[in-house]
């Protein structure tokens, strides 16, 4: 079946520094992938998304590449901020099932000052 | 606009109880999704309900049942509540029944003991 699969956290960086979350993913056909981030105590928001291959989403200075030949969404944001401290969840969505969302386990990002 | 609310927003049950969740959808969405999240795991479908008909299910027991209504409001139902049904239910909503692109609401804190 379908699965994703996102690197363990926590993550922790300085303020400004560089972020990669890395995320890959098993789907027959040709799924769509999302980010979507979870703030303490919240639901989730979506972040961004991308419908087909080479697709790239961005949303609020992040960014992610829909890539088919590595089956990856890895989430990127140059510069990050005490403020994106949360934990972010990859997921695809996937024709079965009723259009059901398959996510990864999520990866806790915390930015120190 | 008015996004997705649920209610309640925190509850605690007895094992063997039932209980009911409640979802209003996002003005303009016809669809919901109903998603457990257990601590510190990604979501897992329920099911969806489109135009008031269970529109796919995820692998959950029997006992977790659904409803949806005209107003494309809907409801969770969980009958003999076990221990590991603890969690946040989150409920999205989607325009459209191919609509992967979900919102979601804060969720229910379910803890059952």
């Amino acid at each position: 079946g379908d699965s994703v699969t996102q690197m363990e956290g926590p993550v922790t960086l300085s303020e400004e520094a560089f972020l990669t979350i890395n995320c890959t993913y098993t789907a027959t056909g040709y799924p769509s992938l999302f980010w979507y981030v979870q703030y303490p105590g919240e639901g989730l928001q979506l972040l961004l998304k991308a419908t087909k291959a080479d697709d790239k989403g961005s949303n609020k200075g992040f960014e992610a590449t829909y890539r088919k030949e590595t089956t990856s969404f890895h989430l990127e944001k140059g510069s990050v901020q005490v403020s994106d401290s949360a934990v972010y969840f990859c997921a695809l969505g996937a024709n079965n099932a009723g259009n059901m969302l398959t996510f990864g386990g999520g990866t806790r990002l915390m930015v120190k000052p | 606009e008015t996004g997705v609310t649920q209610s309640p927003t925190h509850l605690i049950k007895t094992r063997g109880q039932q209980v009911t969740l409640r979802c209003s959808s996002q003005s303009g969405h016809n669809t919901v999704s109903w998603y457990q999240q257990a601590l510190g795991q990604g979501p897992q479908f329920i099911f969806q309900y489109y135009r008031e008909e269970e529109n796919g299910r995820g692998n959950f027991p029997p006992r977790f049942s659904g409803l949806q209504f005209p107003n494309y409001s809907s409801e969770l139902n969980v009958n003999a509540l076990e221990l590991d049904d603890s969690a946040l239910y989150l409920c999205a909503s989607s325009e459209g029944q191919g609509g992967y692109e979900q919102y979601f609401g804060p969720g229910t804190r379910l803890t059952v003991t």
